[in-house]
């Protein structure tokens, strides 16, 4: 199992570009979700999908897109990039969204908005 | 309202001794999750613990145990004989059931462990 994959891990956009940070996870997941972390801060949530078909919206979702057309990818895109996005994304899977199971992170894409 | 306070920004500790986080917590609902997070400073985030609500027993992992006192809202992190290797940054998180599940987290305690 490759567990949580993210694609790419470092990024930098002028303001204004938009682009997809991919998340996969081989686990056969249904819960899936995208974090920020910004210095001096624990993590914030942006999105996130209970299964297939299905996304919410987190504490931050604004200037942020997803969907989830399979239960593997969780595509998260920013729209029109702003400073304000610099930040590390973080990707997350768990069995499913309740209970005691752990979520299983990705390696985090570090994305800087000039 | 903070629902996940870590009042220690950052701890030093001597090797082999043990080490306190402290985490409080404010939810009213009656089923939710509490979960320690280690972030080394290569960046990945390593689940350690978990502690439902409804567990009467306070949860262990190994070096790792869970205060829980649910009457005082908190949910602190025990470190056995601390390593080097424990140096990192550490996160509490809860999860609530009539939040959906969202996962929601501290700011997080820089621990040092020094030789």
């Amino acid at each position: 199992n490759a567990g949580v994959t993210q694609t790419p891990k470092f990024q930098v956009l002028k303001t204004g570009q938009s682009m997809t940070l991919q998340c996969a996870q081989d686990m056969n997941h249904e819960y899936m979700s995208w974090y920020r972390q910004d210095p001096g801060m624990g993590l914030r949530l942006i999105h996130y999908s209970v299964g297939a078909g299905i996304t919410d919206q987190g504490e931050v979702p604004n200037g942020y897109n997803v969907s989830r057309s399979t239960t593997e990818d969780f595509p998260l895109r920013l729209l029109s990039a702003a400073p304000s996005q610099t930040s590390v994304y973080f990707c997350a899977s768990s069995l499913v969204a309740g209970g005691p199971g752990e979520q299983y992170f990705g390696p985090g894409t570090r994305l800087t908005v000039t | 309202a903070q629902k996940i306070t870590q009042t220690q920004p950052g701890m030093f500790v001597q090797e082999k001794e043990a080490v306190t986080l402290d985490c409080t917590y404010d939810t009213s609902d009656q089923s939710y999750g509490l979960f320690w997070y280690k972030q080394p400073s290569s960046g990945e985030m390593i689940f350690l613990i978990y502690q439902g609500s409804y567990d009467e027993q306070n949860a262990t992992e190994g070096r790792y145990s869970l205060n829980f006192q649910k009457a005082r809202k908190s949910a602190n992190l025990v470190i056995s004989a601390s390593q080097l290797g424990d140096s990192a940054m550490y996160f509490c998180a809860m999860r609530e059931r009539d939040s959906n599940y969202q996962l929601i987290w501290g700011a997080g305690t820089k621990l040092i462990i020094k030789p």
